[in-house]
């Protein structure tokens, strides 16, 4: 059974720099979504797609990220000159309707973002 | 404004004892969902139950139970017998259903301490 994998795990950076987050969804969902996790906070929306459609963006995602899914399978988290404001973890999930057009995310294991 | 409050930061309980983990949200929508998740110290959160606003019955799996009270906006979680496993940081979330495009809005976790 193959969960939601993200690359890398962990990536530390300099200020200014640009950063790229890889996010692989479970087979055969259709939707999937990004969330930003600060310390000692639950995690906030940032996007999502449903296929490779982007439906909606958080006011958090400012024009420095860019998110994308080509081919609707996976998702690219793109931010550029970054900011020690922008050290968190990044979470992915993705889900399914189910018959009852209902859906449960199920998170991958994040990429922890330190911005120096 | 703060659609989930976990009022309680840290629970500090020692194994075998019950603990009831709070959670209160609020909403307009008359259909929407609430879900518990649990983040264990290596970061990935784990999905552990899915309620829908129009179904108020109660949930028991294993040490796990769960009180939905529509009339207090309540959405309580019991873990009975406790184990040193099932120290985490357990969250709360609520998806409003396609208005929100199914984000989840997590409260900021209650972190949970059980020692032998």
């Amino acid at each position: 059974d193959t969960g939601v994998s993200q690359d890398p795990r962990h990536k530390i950076t300099k200020r200014g720099q640009n950063v790229t987050f890889r996010c692989d969804p479970i087979s055969e969902h259709n939707r999937l979504y990004w969330y930003r996790q600060t310390l000692g906070q639950g995690p906030e929306f940032l996007t999502y797609f449903q296929n490779e459609a982007q439906l909606e963006k958080s006011r958090l995602l400012s024009d420095r990220f860019s998110a994308e899914r080509p081919k609707g399978s996976f998702s690219t988290l793109e931010i550029q000159r970054t900011e020690q404001g922008d050290s968190a973890m990044y979470l992915c999930a993705s889900s399914l309707f189910d018959s009852q057009y209902q859906e449960t995310q199920y998170f991958g294991p994040g990429t922890r973002l330190l911005v120096l | 404004a703060q659609k989930v409050t976990q009022a309680q930061t840290e629970i500090s309980v020692v194994e075998k004892e019950d603990v009831t983990l709070d959670c209160v949200y609020e909403t307009r929508d008359t259909t929407y969902y609430l879900f518990w998740y649990k983040q264990p110290p290596s970061g990935e959160l784990v999905f552990l139950i899915r309620r829908n606003s129009f179904d108020e019955q109660n949930e028991i799996s294993g040490r796990y139970s769960w009180n939905f009270q529509k009339s207090t906006s309540s959405f309580n979680f019991t873990i009975t017998a406790s184990q040193v496993v099932d120290s985490a940081v357990y969250f709360c979330a609520l998806s409003e259903g396609e208005d929100s495009g199914y984000a989840l809005n997590f409260g900021k976790g209650t972190s949970l301490l059980v020692t032998p």
